[in-house]
Order: C-alpha cells, then structure tokens, then sequence
C-alpha cells in the first residue's frame, strides 16, 4: 500500500527555520516525483514544487523559487520542504504528493504549520 | 502560466442531484487534467486524470469531459458523501496549476 506519511504540527516563531518531512512507502521511492502543495486557511491549493528522488533533480514554481527548499534522502525515503525564515504568512497546511506520470496520485495527511509572534 | 477558472465557486444541491462543474484553461492543455476532491480536514484525492479517466475505486457517478481549454466534471444522483470541495489541475506544464475550488454544500 503506498503511503505518504508527514511529520507533525509546528508552531514558529517569524524569523525561526523549520524543516518538514514526508516519508513514502509501499513503492519504490526513486522512482517517482514528490511535490508539494500549499494551502492557506480557506484558500485553494498552490503547486510549490517537486522532486525527482532518485537524482534531486528539482523544479520550483516561480511563485516559490528562493522562499523554500526541496530535498529528499532516498535513503530512508524522505522528502523535505524547509524554510529558512518563517513568515506569518507561511502559516498553512502543507502537502506531499507523489507524481504519477503527471497528477499527483497519492497524498500525505498534511502538516500544519503555524507562525506567529 | 497556464490560468485555471473554475466555475462555480460554490454551489448548493440536493442528493440526487446531477451536478456539473467546470474549468476553462488559458491556453490548450491536451487534456492534460485531473480532478481532486477534498473533504474538510482531509488531504485532496485524485478522482479523474487525463480529463477522463476514472481512477480505480472512485464511483461511476463521477465522470468528466472536455477538450482544448474547456473541461467538466459531472456527478450523477449526488450522494451525501460528496458533498466536498473539488478542484481541477492542469499538468500541460509547469508550473502545475489548480482552479480554484468548487464547494459542493447540501441545499
């Protein structure tokens, strides 16, 4: 059964780093695209980026190029998103997503994080 | 970037109903579209790829169609477990882009 499994809430401060992960299993982890989606309170969903885990090949959408990090340590099947300055404007709901070819076919439960001063 | 308009961003509807949503694309994306439906608290799921293409386990009652720029997604005698907010994205290219959401209420 393939699963995508996230790491828990997170409360920050503006200005601190954090760090989220999201574990894939039940597939071959290397073989497939992860991506990240955004959702602000209320709002729809925005694509971030994806990975290519077997090779970190990385794509960004311009809406979030410079403002986040992608990574993944196919070692142990894990995907990071990674923010280096949090803003009260990052507050959200974060989602991974494997890519199959193109569609995201499976998605983790999502993390939430909050910040605020 | 390819610009999704979803319409509408709401709608009210009873079980049973017949319920169509649409999506317009900016510029022609092969069919290159999937539909997501997400229920409060819970992560989106992939119910329609490739503008039709029904995934595996998701009820007959969802279907979709279209081409070039315009797309829709239909679900026939609406149970009460759809009630949900359902979005489309397009995978023409990147950067991937959504709509912007329908929320199917109960009337």
């Amino acid at each position: 059964e393939v699963q995508l499994v996230q790491s828990g809430a997170e409360v920050k401060k503006p200005g601190e780093s954090l760090k989220i992960s999201c574990k894939g299993s039940g597939y071959i982890f290397t073989s497939y695209w992860i991506g990240w989606v955004r959702q602000m309170p209320g709002k729809g969903l925005e694509w971030m980026g994806i990975i290519y885990p077997g090779d970190s090949d990385t794509r960004y959408s311009p809406s979030f190029q410079g403002q986040v990090n992608i990574s993944a340590d196919k070692s142990i099947s894990t995907a990071y998103l990674q923010w280096s300055s949090l803003k009260a404007s990052d507050t959200a709901m974060y989602y991974c997503a494997r890519i199959s070819p193109y569609y995201f076919d499976y998605w983790g439960q999502g993390t939430l994080v909050t910040v605020s001063s | 970037d390819v610009q999704m308009t979803q319409s509408p961003s709401s709608l009210s509807a009873s079980v049973g109903d017949r319920v169509t949503i649409t999506c317009r694309a900016s510029q022609g994306i092969s069919n290159s579209l999937a539909w997501y439906q997400q229920k409060p608290g819970k992560a989106p799921k992939l119910l329609l790829y490739a503008a039709s293409r029904l995934v595996s386990g998701v009820p007959s009652r969802f279907s979709g169609s279209g081409s070039g720029t315009d797309y829709s997604l239909t679900i026939t005698s609406l149970q009460s477990e759809d009630f949900a907010t359902y979005y489309c994205q397009q995978y023409y290219n990147t950067p991937l882009t959504f709509g912007a959401g329908t929320k199917v209420e109960i009337e």
